[in-house]
């Protein structure tokens, strides 16, 4: 099946405590986002990467670290936590057809 | 730079009415659009898109949505709505970039409550 998995799916963490959510595709894409929603805000771009080891910021990347050394791997690394990434965060990718985006089922961040 | 306003945060129908939720987009380029849905402690799902041609798109759980150019106007519907349809919904446009990548922005969402 077709899929992108993050994990953990749930994680409570404390405020400098390093942490890394995982993402991963089948499906060949070269095109991974990472997304975070917060109420009234929608989804907005974290990072993107385009390919292997090409990577760039989107939209709110402060904060956040990401490395693409694998096709099919897109972790998020939050170096040093804090309250205002508390967040639920998505994992995309893409073929690069338009519309052809698949999203994880999300990561549920809480960062006390 | 493009953007998506959805105007209403929460709206609440009866199980049967007419669902209509709102999107307008801002695109110096003709856009693509995207209709996501997204059901509690799930992720997103494509319900429908808008590339070229009708204009009139149809798209999964008897959803529809129609582009008008002339109002930037995407909106979507459905005539009878189900309790099932409660979810969250994000109307999307894609903005382009040099190397074929394509970025989704979204709107802030439309909580969709379906009453009996």
């Amino acid at each position: 099946e077709a899929q992108v998995t993050q994990n953990p799916r749930y994680l409570i963490t404390v405020t400098g405590k390093k942490l890394t959510v995982t993402c991963s595709q089948n499906m060949n894409h070269e095109y991974m986002s990472w997304y975070r929603q917060d109420p009234g805000l929608g989804l907005r771009q974290i990072y993107y990467s385009m390919n292997v080891e090409v990577t760039d910021k989107g939209d709110v990347p402060e904060g956040y670290k990401v490395s693409r050394k694998e096709k099919r791997n897109f972790p998020l690394i939050l170096e040093s936590p804090s309250p205002n990434q508390t967040s639920l965060y998505f994992c995309a990718s893409s073929s690069g057809q338009v519309g052809g985006y698949t999203f994880g089922s999300g990561t549920r961040l809480t960062v006390v | 730079a493009q953007s998506v306003t959805q105007l209403g945060s929460h709206v609440s129908v009866s199980e049967g009415a007419l669902v209509l939720l709102r999107c307008n987009y801002s695109s110096s380029v003709p856009p693509y659009l995207f209709w996501y849905v997204q059901y509690p402690n799930q992720g997103l799902q494509l319900l429908l898109k808008y590339t070229t041609g009708a204009t009139l798109v149809k798209g999964i759980n008897g959803f529809e949505a129609e582009f008008k150019k002339s109002e930037t106007s995407f909106h979507l519907t459905k005539p009878s709505a189900h309790m099932s349809d409660a979810a969250e919904y994000f109307c999307a446009v894609s903005e382009w970039f040099s190397g074929g990548y394509n970025k989704l922005i979204f709107g802030a969402g439309t909580r969709l409550a379906v009453h009996p």
